[in-house]
């Protein structure tokens, strides 16, 4: 089975650009989550979404920030416009909450560089 | 709200040796789980283990084990057998379940940077 799909695996984009990170979760998971991992802040959730409806969504960093599950393989989370302050590892994760299955299943990363 | 606490910054073993890697959280709920999670080099986050909190018996996975105190709040990630594959940063992580059918997020500690010699 196909584990959590990110892309692109690397962007590199100038200040002011549009930046679009995208991610399929596990067939049959109902939770997206997306992280954000810096050096400063170490790893902290952005948003998650169950059943395709956002839950949670105060880690958001500001209104640049917007994320979207439109159906349950694929979600999208879109800087507009970027900042080089938003140079991170952004991971999307996800479970099957169903019996509190609480495992988050990650996938490997979009590394982003904000030139 | 709930924190995770990783107070090592750096650990380092000796191939084939036992390492020990702490963990402590804060929390006020009775029904939660806690994670170790490992990142080698390639940023992938991979799960090494995992604890229910209502399960008295620790979780073991080959040579991965933890000692779970939950009065304590206390979690720590046993590595026997030490090998140079272990190499990477080790998140440790909590979170606390809405319900069924839904799912919550992941609190993670600061991470522990383990090195293997040889």
């Amino acid at each position: 089975d196909a584990g959590v799909i990110q892309s692109p695996r690397h962007e590199v984009t100038e200040m002011g650009q549009e930046v679009t990170l995208r991610c399929k979760p596990i067939s049959g998971h109902n939770s997206l989550f997306w992280y954000r991992q810096t050096m400063m802040r170490g790893l902290e959730l952005l948003i998650y979404f169950n059943n395709n409806v956002p839950i949670d969504d105060s880690g958001m960093p500001e209104d640049r920030f917007s994320a979207k599950m439109p159906n349950a393989s694929f979600s999208t989370l879109k800087i507009q416009p970027s900042e080089p302050r938003d140079s991170a590892v952004y991971f999307c994760a996800s479970t099957r909450g169903l019996n509190n299955q609480e495992t988050q299943y990650f996938g490997p990363g979009t590394r982003l560089l904000v030139l | 709200a709930q924190t995770v606490t990783q107070s090592q910054p750096e650990m380092s073993v000796q191939e084939a040796e036992t390492v020990t890697l702490s963990c402590t959280y804060d929390t006020s709920e009775s029904d939660y789980y806690l994670f170790w999670y490992k990142q080698p080099p390639s940023r992938q986050m991979i799960l090494v283990i995992r604890q229910e909190a209502y399960k008295q018996q620790n979780a073991t996975e080959n040579r991965f084990s933890v000692n779970f105190q939950k009065a304590a709040k206390s979690f720590s990630l046993k590595i026997s057998d030490s090998q140079l594959g272990d190499a990477a940063m080790y998140f440790c992580a909590y979170s606390h379940p809405r319900g069924v059918g839904t799912a919550s997020k992941l609190t993670f500690g600061t991470g522990t940077r383990l090195q293997v010699t040889l």
